[in-house]
């Protein structure tokens, strides 16, 4: 049973609009959330993360946004860029680094 | 800085084959990892090595076997290749560092495995 969701295979935004990306997870022993990007072909590079006792970290056009009550994080891109367009997974780890990473979340922006 | 190399970058297998894929990492961190990625389920752990001369088992360890040779390589072995291994396997290393502390994990560009 995954331990970190997301639900959304993919979104679409135009331009210089907000992306939303949405990650949901079980095991409350997780004590940090990271968000990886992914292009094809490529291994993934990490982005921003965030500590579980946190609920919000910026880092330029990126901020990550954590409700433990929820059990629940997401990214927001502001301004979105074309090329933003990626996979994009979220990822949660505890005890000795071991992540757990979602089922990703393909970002399309358009021009 | 090459960070995390992985070897080969694309591999067509018979069912039944055996096959190791090679990962080294110059970045002189503890902690190692081989993940699968397949569509839909994400990027799944297999083994994860927390230093040199441990080796722990993932989520989807069945079918595969590693090695941690020394601090820099780990390397992940299909003793009978079946056709659901097909898919793309990464590589990553991290820092280990005591629990409350965070390091990220950095990746290898992946292995595109087939197995017919």
């Amino acid at each position: 049973d995954q331990q970190v969701k997301q639900n959304s295979p993919s979104l679409s935004v135009q331009e210089g609009r907000i992306s939303i990306l949405n990650c949901d997870y079980t095991n409350s022993m997780f004590d940090y959330f990271l968000w990886y990007k992914k292009y094809p072909a490529e291994g993934p590079t990490f982005l921003i993360s965030i500590s579980s006792i946190k609920d919000k970290n910026e880092d330029g056009r990126f901020t990550v946004f954590l409700n433990k009550s929820a059990k629940h994080l997401s990214l927001h891109i502001v301004p979105s860029q074309p090329g933003d367009s990626a996979v994009y997974f979220c990822a949660a780890s505890y005890g000795f680094n071991k992540f757990y990473f979602g089922s990703g979340t393909k970002l399309n922006v358009k021009p | 800085n090459a960070g995390v190399t992985q070897t080969p970058k694309f591999q067509v297998l018979k069912t039944g084959q055996s096959m190791t894929l090679q990962c080294a990492q110059d970045m002189n961190h503890n902690s190692m990892y081989w993940y699968r990625q397949d569509p839909g389920m994400g990027l799944r752990l297999i083994y994860y090595s927390a230093s040199e001369g441990t080796t722990d088992k993932g989520e989807v360890p069945n079918g595969y076997n590693v090695s941690r040779l020394n601090k820099r390589e780990f390397s992940l072995r299909l003793e009978s290749a079946a056709p659901s291994q097909t898919s793309v396997y990464f590589c990553a290393s991290s820092e280990r560092v005591e629990t409350g502390n965070f390091a990220e994990a950095f990746f290898g560009q992946g292995t595109r495995l087939t197995v017919v």
